[in-house]
């Protein structure tokens, strides 16, 4: 258990709808990262938050936002959705000063039908 | 930005011998370079890492190696056992301008690796 949380484990929904996944950091981590995984892209990096600002940004759709809240946490918001989001989605942590180590959480798996 | 090349995409060895797995990366700013083993449906675990001012690190069965001038970089696993079998990534964490490291990891495409009894 690598002390990253995410939920919900499992998301099935339409075309066109919008979904929200949350993300909780390890204790005492500033940083969350939101990676995307799909069997055509591999692991492919979305965007990171360091204590509530975004700090970096990869290939993220228009159609995805996240956010860090005061408490830490994050959501990544995917709307519109298109049968191509189906993935894992992967949050991870770290403390982000000079360590880069980032720590997995479980996923969740978005199933877009 | 930085691109990451593994290979193999798959490997296959008997239990008790050596696997390899090699990465190259393109961005020469890179200074540090993780090892993931992922699980089927299970998350992406790190089980080594290295940075730029070192060439090699070592963790009991498992080893990694860093060449910065040719840019690439091997994960070792030495005496296997059927519970390495998994999918193996490597990643590559690319400096701003400012040297200050954004935390963005690029990963490689993965390798299966199998570990036959």
């Amino acid at each position: 258990d690598s002390g990253v949380t995410q939920t919900p484990k499992h998301l099935i929904t339409a075309t066109g709808q919008r979904v929200t996944l949350r993300c909780s950091p390890r204790s005492g981590d500033l940083s969350v990262y939101w990676y995307q995984q799909s069997l055509d892209q591999g692991l492919q990096f979305l965007i990171q938050y360091y204590n509530g600002e975004e700090r970096a940004k990869g290939n993220i759709l228009e159609r995805f936002s996240a956010q860090q809240f005061p408490d830490l946490h994050s959501e990544l918001n995917l709307s519109s959705l298109e049968l191509g989001d189906s993935a894992l989605y992967f949050c991870a942590s770290s403390v982000a000063r000079v360590d880069n180590e980032q720590f997995f959480g479980p996923g969740t798996r978005l199933t877009v039908l | 930005g930085e691109n990451v090349e593994q290979h193999p995409s798959t490997l296959s060895v008997q239990e008790g011998d050596s696997a390899v797995i090699k990465c190259t990366y393109s961005d020469s700013a890179s200074n540090y370079f993780p090892w993931y083993k992922q699980e089927l449906g299970k998350r992406p675990q790190l089980i080594i890492d290295i940075r730029s001012n070192v060439g090699e690190k070592k963790d009991q069965r498992i080893a990694v190696t860093l060449n910065k001038t040719a840019k690439h970089f091997s994960l070792h696993i030495t005496e296997t056992q059927p519970e390495d079998s998994a999918v193996y990534f490597c990643a590559a964490c690319p400096h701003n301008a400012g040297g200050t490291s954004y935390g963005k990891l690029t990963f490689g495409q993965g390798t299966i690796l199998t570990v036959h009894p």
